[in-house]
């Protein structure tokens, strides 16, 4: 069946630090991959998104690409604020499934 | 638009009472789920519907039941609560399963139910 495995959090760090969160897949197929993010007492909403290899998402400085030969979805983000201070998911989606798989998340707080 | 809407936002039960969560979404979206966030775990799937008077189960049905009789509600039931359902319950939709947009979901605010 298909999983997402998330790197085991928290991660804290200072304001303008470099963010870099691991997540690998495994599906049978060609799945779309997603980060969701969850702010402080708020439901997930999508951050970004990928359909198909090679593929970038980005948003608010955010961005991921899609390596199918690494089976990876990695979040990176150059400079972190505090407003990024949140709980990170990664999910996939394959075929004409509308459902997601979900990683685990991870928390991240960032320090002023 | 108010999005997606839970009620209630939280809720103290005793083992063996019922309750029912409501979700309501105004975005004419087809589909809708229920998860729960428990800590460690991340998000598990517990029912879905593709479409009005639908609906199916997810990765951890067991406990609980659902109905789709509108297509802008969809409900939660707990007929006999146990402390293994004290979670946080999260209620989304989603517009289609394919083309642009397919895979966003829109999620409501949660509702912390604790179960003594």
């Amino acid at each position: 069946g298909n999983s997402v495995t998330q790197m085991e959090g928290p991660v804290t760090l200072s304001e303008e630090a470099f963010l870099t969160i691991n997540c690998t897949y495994t599906a049978t197929g060609y799945p779309s991959l997603f980060w969701y993010v969850q702010y402080p007492g708020e439901g997930l909403q999508l951050l970004l998104k990928a359909t198909k290899a090679d593929d970038k998402g980005s948003n608010k400085g955010f961005e991921a690409t899609y390596r199918k030969e690494t089976t990876s979805f990695h979040l990176e983000k150059g400079s972190v604020q505090v407003s990024d201070s949140a709980v990170y998911f990664c999910a996939l989606r394959e075929g004409a499934n509308s459902k997601l798989t979900f990683g685990k998340g991870i928390t991240l707080s960032v320090r002023p | 638009n108010a999005g997606v809407t839970q009620t209630p936002k939280f809720r103290v039960l005793k083992t063996g009472q019922s309750m029912t969560l409501l979700c309501a979404q105004d975005m004419n979206h087809e589909y809708m789920y229920w998860y729960r966030q428990d800590p460690g775990m991340g998000l598990r799937l517990i029912h879905y519907s593709v479409g009005e008077g639908t609906t199916a189960k997810g990765e951890v049905p067991d406990g609980y039941n659902v109905s789709r009789l509108k297509k802008q509600n969809f409900l939660l039931g707990l007929e006999s609560a146990a402390p293994s359902q004290t979670s946080v319950y999260f209620c989304a939709s989603s517009r289609t399963a394919t083309g642009t947009g397919a895979g966003e979901q829109f999620f409501g605010p949660g509702t912390r139910l604790t179960v003594l």
